[in-house]
């Protein structure tokens, strides 16, 4: 089972440049997540899709767009990439039903550093 | 503007202590309340409370909920090294939002 997977890794951008980080997970959920984590900042919420077709605004949306391309995959990208977005990235599901446990998926994580 | 306030920030102990870390919370629409354990990656799950009053537990851990005055505690009895960590807590809304506090970084030492 591969759960939440996110790409890339790692990646070292300058300033200015654009990059998107891809993520795809595979348990059918509905709503996905992204989020950043800095040092004693817990997770920050940039950008949620409550279903296919949506997406709404988190805590810190500026200088980040989404795309929710299909129920499986919800990528992040950064236009133009400023050193105040160096962090660490994650990308969560869930499933959103009255069953549900409430239990975020997280994908493992994407170092991003902007120079 | 939706918050989730943790204290303490930061917590030492020796182990076998027992610990309680808090949770305040303000939002719209208000579904859920999450626990998380972070060590080197990704959060793991703990509990999700939803009714006030009900404990859930597991293990040394268990945790409470109390809607009327909007905050939750996460108790770790007879605390060992392995349970050092970052707790999180979340709440989620009825439009599926789900915002984290910026949690507690709890030191057991030996």
């Amino acid at each position: 089972n591969a759960g939440v997977t996110q790409t890339p890794k790692f990646q070292v951008l300058k300033t200015g440049q654009s990059m998107t980080l891809q993520c795809a997970q595979d348990m059918n959920h509905n709503s996905m997540y992204w989020y950043r984590q800095d040092p004693g900042m817990g997770l920050r919420l940039i950008y949620y899709s409550a279903s296919e077709g949506t997406t709404d605004k988190g805590e810190v949306p500026n200088g980040y767009n989404v795309s929710r391309l299909n129920k499986r995959e919800f990528s992040l990208r950064l236009e133009s990439a400023a050193p105040s977005q160096t962090s660490v990235y994650f990308c969560a599901s869930s499933e959103t039903n009255y069953a549900n446990t409430g239990e975020l998926f997280f994908g493992e994580g994407s170092r991003l550093t902007v120079l | 503007e939706d918050k989730v306030v943790q204290s303490p920030l930061s917590l030492v102990v020796h182990e076998g202590d027992t610990v309680t870390l808090n949770c305040s919370y303000e939002v719209t629409n208000f579904r859920s309340l999450l626990w998380y354990k972070q060590e080197k990656k990704a959060p793991t799950f703990l509990f999700m409370l939803t009714s006030s009053g009900i404990e859930k537990k597991s293990g040394r851990l268990s945790s409470i909920l109390d809607k009327k005055e909007l905050f939750s505690i996460l108790n770790i009895t007879a605390t060992q090294t392995g349970d050092s960590a970052i707790y999180l807590c979340a709440v989620a809304t009825r439009d599926d939002k789900i915002i984290f506090g910026k949690g507690t970084r709890l030191h057991i030492l030996p």
